[in-house]
């Protein structure tokens, strides 16, 4: 199994620009989540998604970040436009969704600085 | 909301000693998941050991196990035979029972010192 993918691993961008972040789960996996990790605010759960439909979007800083879920083998998180303070680790994880005790794999995450 | 708390941001231990790292949390719940997720220098999340809170007895993983406390709202990983692939950062996670979303703590970073 290849695990969680995503792509790109490191992305340096300008402040201003469109950013897009991309997730494939697992195959089979129902549910999915975009987490961010930064120094400040360490883990923190931006979205998730069950059987492609946002359920929690509550984490998802400002309206410049977008994600969407149009199949059940990929994701997109956008942040238009980026901004310095957008520089984190951004982990996607999924799970099959719908289990008491599952645990949640991730991908190896994005590192994305903004200059 | 609940919330979770590592104490110690850095540990260090000898290889082969044991290290205990701590985690509470908040909750007015009696009914959640607790998680320890170890984060290497590859930055990938690995899930260590986890437990239910209407378990009383402590999860055991090899040479991972914790002491769960659940009127102290104390949830703590010890790990035996420190190995130096054990280096990492360590973190508690909290989980509602019937919800998806993980509350992290802000971890704690393990040193092995050969």
């Amino acid at each position: 199994d290849a695990g969680v993918i995503q792509s790109p691993r490191h992305e340096v961008t300008e402040m201003g620009q469109e950013v897009t972040l991309r997730c494939k789960p697992i195959s089979g996996h129902n549910s999915l989540f975009w987490y961010r990790q930064t120094m400040m605010r360490g883990l923190e759960l931006l979205i998730y998604f069950n059987n492609n439909v946002p359920i929690d979007d509550s984490g998802m800083p400002e309206d410049r970040f977008s994600a969407k879920m149009p199949n059940a083998s990929f994701s997109t998180l956008k942040i238009q436009p980026s901004e310095p303070r957008d520089s984190a680790v951004y982990f996607c994880a999924s799970n099959v969704g719908g289990g008491r005790f599952e645990e949640q794999f991730f991908g190896p995450g994005t590192r994305l600085t903004v200059l | 909301a609940q919330t979770v708390t590592q104490s110690q941001p850095e540990m260090s231990v000898q290889e082969a000693e044991t290290v205990t790292l701590s985690c509470t949390y908040d909750t007015s719940e009696s009914d959640y998941y607790l998680f320890w997720y170890k984060q290497p220098p590859s930055r990938q999340m690995i899930l260590v050991i986890r437990q239910e809170a209407y378990k009383q007895q402590n999860a055991t993983e090899n040479r991972f196990s914790v002491n769960f406390q659940k009127a102290a709202k104390s949830f703590s990983l010890k790990i035996s035979d420190s190995q130096l692939g054990d280096a990492a950062m360590y973190f508690c996670a909290y989980r509602s029972e019937g919800a998806q979303k993980l509350v992290f703590g802000q971890g704690t970073r393990l040193t092995i010192n050969p």
